[in-house]
């Protein structure tokens, strides 16, 4: 049962426009969402985070927005560049039974991004 | 580079055999996390090590089993291998167990079982 999901595979978008990937999650025990982008042949780099008490976190290009209600979370790239072609996961930090951060993290599948030039 | 280091990169075994994965995460970082990504899966966690000490577990089968050693390297073994073994294994590090944001992955160890 997953507990994050990223329900789109891929993604393609024209250099320039808006990107935005979605994860929906269904256990309302985290503290944290978090992005992360792999290029091929590399390891996932962290993107951003946005705590669970807040419902968006900018940070330059990349602004990440929180429905705690819809237990939906999203990730706008603007404006979108080549370099921003790479997978992108959604990951969830879950919360221990005393409330502190369990410490792993619950990835989704991932988003593939292709921004065409 | 990320300052985790993965070796070997890749590997190729046989069905039934046992391998081990190495990991030295980032200078200064305790915690290690161990997760697997299969075709058409997410980064699926395996389990945690806080300066040697087992912190969490996820979906690790018995088949695979996990330390970390005095000097914080870590290693993750696999034994009697099946076909649906083969997947990046990725190791990432952080400062300490309760950060549950800002892991550094390594690049990982693509094991082959054939």
């Amino acid at each position: 049962d997953q507990q994050v999901k990223q329900n789109s595979p891929s993604l393609s978008v024209q250099e320039g426009r808006i990107s935005i990937l979605n994860c929906d999650y269904t256990n309302s025990m985290f503290d944290y969402f978090l992005w992360y982008k792999k290029y091929p042949a590399e390891g996932p780099t962290f993107l951003i985070s946005i705590s669970s008490i807040k419902d968006k976190n900018e940070d330059g290009r990349f602004t990440v927005f929180l429905n705690k209600s819809a237990k939906h979370l999203s990730l706008h790239i603007v404006p979108s560049q080549p370099g921003d072609s790479a997978v992108y996961f959604c990951a969830a930090s879950p919360l221990n039974l005393y409330g502190g951060s369990q410490g792993n993290l619950i990835f989704g599948k991932g988003t593939k991004l292709s921004v065409k030039p | 580079d990320s300052g985790v280091t993965q070796t070997p990169k890749h590997l190729i075994t046989a069905t039934g055999q046992r391998v081990t994965l190495r990991c030295s995460p980032r200078s200064g970082d305790l915690s290690v996390y161990w997760y697997q990504q299969s075709l058409d899966q997410g980064l699926q966690f395996l389990i945690q090590y806080y300066n040697g000490e087992e912190r969490a577990k996820g979906n690790i089968l018995e088949r695979f089993s996990a330390q970390q050693f005095p000097d914080l390297h870590s290693e993750l073994n696999l034994s009697s291998l099946e076909l649906g073994d083969s997947a990046l294994y990725f190791c990432a590090s952080s400062a300490s167990p309760g950060q549950g944001y800002g892991y550094t992955f390594g690049s990982g160890t693509r094991l082959t079982v054939v």
